[in-house]
């Protein structure tokens, strides 16, 4: 099993640009989340989803987007970049409600100029 | 609200030395408490973790934590730090719901020789 992958790995983007972070899972997992890591202050949680179909809004969810049309992809999308959103993403999945345990991709390192 | 406080942000211990790191909870109900390490450059991965029962939990890697409900802590401790332990660690604490996983801010620590 590759476990949780991301897609690119580093990224620069322009002020206004659009992009899609991309994440997939190859274990099933239901639950699957967003978050992004910012110096000094952990981990916040962006968007989350429980099932295909389903989406729900974490704690910064402002200027991202994200749909779940299959288990396995879990896209992010910013529709319009800003410097405030530069930032390392990461995807994670889950099986559990109840956070048996949270499985992490490796993350995609983004600056936004 | 949740919250996750991690009181220090850079922890230099000598290799063979026991490690302490510190985590405070906020939490209304009984908290899902967690231990996740990053390396650099990587996602994170789980150490460990306490939904009930024995208040002493053991994790991998020779980790281990315990939740004290009256402290509003749950801190990791290692016997003895091997140089392959210099990471970040992330306290994180949840409930019932997914998508309500609260990060703390993290703790570096460094491994001297």
């Amino acid at each position: 099993n590759a476990g949780v992958t991301q897609t690119p790995k580093f990224q620069v983007l322009k002020t206004g640009q659009s992009m899609t972070l991309q994440c997939a899972q190859d274990m099933n997992h239901e639950y699957m989340s967003w978050y992004r890591q910012d110096p000094g202050m952990g981990l916040r949680l962006i968007h989350y989803s429980v099932g295909a179909g389903i989406t729900d809004q974490g704690e910064v969810p402002n200027g991202y987007n994200v749909s779940r049309s299959t288990t396995e992809d879990f896209p992010l999308r910013l529709l319009s970049a800003a410097p405030s959103q530069t930032s390392v993403y990461f995807c994670a999945s889950s099986y559990s409600r109840t956070y048996n345990e949270q499985f992490f991709g490796p993350g995609t390192r983004l600056t936004v100029l | 609200a949740q919250s996750v406080t991690q009181p220090d942000i850079h922890i230099t211990v000598s290799e063979g030395a026991s490690l302490e790191l510190r985590c405070n909870y906020s939490y209304g109900a009984t908290p899902y408490l967690f231990w996740y390490v990053q390396s650099p450059g990587q996602g994170l991965q789980l150490l460990l973790k306490y939904f009930s029962g024995d208040t002493l939990v053991q994790g991998i890697k020779g980790f281990e934590a315990e939740f004290k409900r009256s402290q509003s802590s749950f801190n990791l401790r290692k016997p003895s730090v091997h140089w392959s332990d210099a990471a970040e660690y992330f306290c994180a604490v949840g409930g019932t719901s997914y998508g309500k996983l609260t990060f703390g801010q993290g703790t570096i620590l460094t491994v001297h020789p």
